[in-house]
């Protein structure tokens, strides 16, 4: 059965850095891209940017472009992302999910970290 | 970068219905990769219809996807109550990004 499985929720100061995950089981993790969704409060779905774990290849939305950073580390299966400084307005909703091809929908998708950013 | 505009926001109808769920694209979606999810409150997105018209496994007949070029519809033959909800489009051939669509919520009415 696929899984991904996040990171619990995050309550953070603007300022502080965070690296939430994304662990990916029942299928080959390098061979599938996994993609970051945000949602903030009451909004709908935001592409963030990919990550092929098999080379670490990565693409971003320009919208994201230096505001976050993607990885993974394909020995554990699992892929992050991660912010230096965050900031008020990345209280949101963030859902990995798991893309087969380029050009390949969201297939699965894991259940969502909230973080929270407040002073 | 292609923007997805969805109608209507929201579309009030009754457990048995039919609904008609709009995405326009702001230019051609290549090789009509354009992706329907449901999301229900509380809940992860749900993949639909890939393809334009291809449902994903597991997905009830009921739903089906037509369209191609800039234009694109979700339809739901006869709505059960676990269709209420709020759908989303996605064109994923023009990447990155894979821009998604407003959303259009289904209420019961």
């Amino acid at each position: 059965e696929v899984q991904l499985v996040q990171s619990g929720a995050e309550v953070k100061k603007p300022g502080e850095s965070l690296k939430i995950s994304c662990k990916g089981s029942g299928y080959s993790f390098t061979s599938y891209w996994i993609g970051w969704v945000r949602q903030m409060p009451g909004k709908g779905l935001e592409w963030m940017g990919i990550i092929y774990p098999g080379d670490s290849d990565t693409r971003y939305s320009p919208s994201f472009q230096g505001q976050v950073t993607i990885s993974a580390d394909k020995s554990i299966s699992t892929a992050y992302l991660q912010w230096s400084s965050l900031k008020a307005s990345d209280t949101a909703m963030y859902y990995c999910a798991r893309q087969h091809g380029d050009y390949d929908p969201l297939d699965y998708w894991g259940q969502g970290t909230l973080v929270t950013v407040s002073s | 970068e292609i923007v997805l505009t969805q109608s209507p926001g929201t579309l009030s109808l009754s457990p048995g219905e039919r609904a008609t769920l709009s995405c326009r694209a702001s230019q051609s979606v290549s090789s009509s990769y354009l992706a329907w999810y449901q999301q229900k409150p509380g809940q992860a997105p749900r993949l639909l219809i890939y393809g334009a018209s291809s449902r994903a496994t597991g997905i009830p007949d009921r739903f089906s996807g037509s369209g191609s070029g800039t234009d694109f519809t979700l339809t739901i033959s006869r709505l059960e109550p676990e269709d209420f909800a709020v759908y989303y489009c996605q064109q994923y051939g023009s990447s990155p990004p894979g821009t998604f669509g407003q959303g259009t919520k289904v209420e019961i009415k």
